[in-house]
């Protein structure tokens, strides 16, 4: 089946510094992307749309400056939480949106998750 | 968005049993599809259901959907101590594109 990475699986920083999120499509293009974030114990909750050589879209509550998305290429989607505090600490997880091909139509793949810890 | 609700939020049950977990959603939707999430890892995709199907088999799986309910539930066989997880629903609809997920219930089987 497709498959979907991410980079790093987990990552612990300090508040105040960025951490980069990557989400790569391996072995299908995906001209869309969506990223997720899960507390301990609860559900996924969409934080953005992240839509290939445009700007990505946000659900409401979710702040933009706060979470950059940049889906430079067909197969990499990456998010960066700047500044961040510990309230950012969760598991964010990516998904790719397979739209036609061996992949399958309107298929989503999902990546193995990140989980960031700030101190 | 709105999240749909899954009902029971936890099950305990022996291996062996039969589990069932349930799903109500708000709005009409395209598909629903369940997906097993063991703790800390990523989703793992069980099954798809069309929204003009009304039950679908896969392994010791089988799901039926009622969209005049707009309701799905989940049904594992034969539960081993290894389906313990948490296991989601998540609705598609055109326009959307994101899958909206469900509350989630957590299953432990007790070997």
């Amino acid at each position: 089946g497709a498959v979907v990475s991410q980079h790093p699986s987990r990552v612990i920083c300090k508040s105040g510094t960025s951490v980069k999120i990557e989400c790569r499509s391996l072995d299908f293009q995906a001209t869309t992307m969506f990223w997720y974030r899960q507390f301990p114990k609860k559900s996924l909750m969409l934080m953005a749309t992240s839509n290939e050589g445009s700007k990505a879209t946000y659900e409401q509550g979710v702040e933009k400056d706060k979470f950059l998305i940049n889906h430079a290429s067909l197969t990499l989607s990456t998010l960066t939480v700047t500044s961040a505090h510990p309230e950012d600490s969760s598991f964010y997880i990516c998904s790719a949106l397979a739209t036609s091909g061996r992949a399958g139509t309107d298929t989503q793949y999902f990546g193995p998750g990140t989980r960031l810890t700030v101190l | 968005s709105q999240q749909g609700e899954e009902d029971p939020q936890a099950l305990s049950i022996q291996e062996g049993e039969n589990a069932t977990m349930n799903c109500s959603y708000k709005t009409s939707i395209n598909n629903l599809q369940w997906y097993r999430q063991n703790s800390g890892r990523g989703l793992v995709h069980l099954i798809l259901i069309r929204s003009n199907e009304r039950e679908k088999h896969s392994g010791r799986l089988r799901v039926t959907l009622d969209t005049s309910k707009k309701s799905s539930s989940l049904l594992i066989t034969a539960s081993r101590a290894a389906d313990t997880a948490s296991y989601f629903c998540a609705t598609f609809r055109t326009g959307r594109r994101a899958l909206t997920f469900g509350s989630g219930t957590r299953l432990q089987v007790q070997p």
